[in-house]
């Protein structure tokens, strides 16, 4: 069965520099979470988009912004990276006419240097 | 073995033992709640899920149990295998198209052989 596919799975970015995650969502799910995981913590959710709308917002730094796009993919853009922001990155899809499961992808781990 | 509260502790058990993990969420609003498993460096995987509706779910050697009085879920995996070893952590959501799950303190199983 098709998963959630994100992109790309590893990526490395100076300080101050922009990156930006792609998720693609499972067929037919309308909505995508994104999530930040620090290094022995617990996922942190950072925003959400059901039918292409912002529909929750957590901890997104301000330097973060997401959309999510006619085909129901999402990208996370991040800039002027800090230190800080090195973490996996995980997005989930869900869909609002089935069972509310959440599906993870297998992330996006950055680095910043 | 059994873990308690929202800590993060490592629970230590032998192959073929019973293991129980423990959480409290957070939000009497919450009604839907699911169990991932997480190893190192992957997205969280489903395990189980359960509505406030219900008090005990089962699937194939894993069990939650909802106790809505206290807010507090528990996952009880039978046999516990070595392939079972992970971060284990419990999530909680309103159950509304696109609003957030949110995660608890995950607990780190160890199993040995």
């Amino acid at each position: 069965a098709a998963g959630v596919i994100q992109s790309p799975r590893h990526l490395i970015k100076e300080k101050r520099e922009t990156a930006t995650l792609k998720c693609y969502p499972i067929p037919r799910h309308d909505t995508v979470y994104w999530y930040q995981q620090g290094p022995g913590q617990d996922p942190q959710f950072l925003i959400s988009f059901y039918e292409k709308m912002q529909s929750d917002k957590g901890s997104i730094p301000d330097r973060f912004s997401a959309q999510q796009f006619s085909d129901y993919h999402s990208e996370l853009n991040m800039s002027s990276l800090e230190l800080g922001d090195s973490a996996l990155y995980f997005c989930a899809s869900s869909s609002s006419t089935g069972n509310y499961g959440y599906t993870f992808g297998s992330g996006t781990r950055l680095t910043v240097v | 073995g059994e873990s308690v509260g929202l800590h993060l502790p490592t629970l230590s058990v032998q192959e073929g033992d019973n293991s129980i993990i423990n959480c409290a969420y957070s939000n009497s609003a919450s009604d839907y709640f699911i169990w991932y498993k997480q190893e190192s460096g992957k997205g969280p995987q489903f395990i189980i899920d359960i509505r406030s509706n219900m008090d005990k779910r089962q699937g194939q050697r894993v069990t939650v149990l909802l106790n809505k009085t206290v807010k507090h879920l528990s996952l009880q995996i039978a046999a516990t295998q070595p392939g079972d070893s992970a971060v284990y952590f419990c999530a909680e959501n309103i159950n509304q198209a696109g609003t957030a799950l949110i995660f608890g303190k995950g607990t780190t199983l160890s199993v040995s052989s």
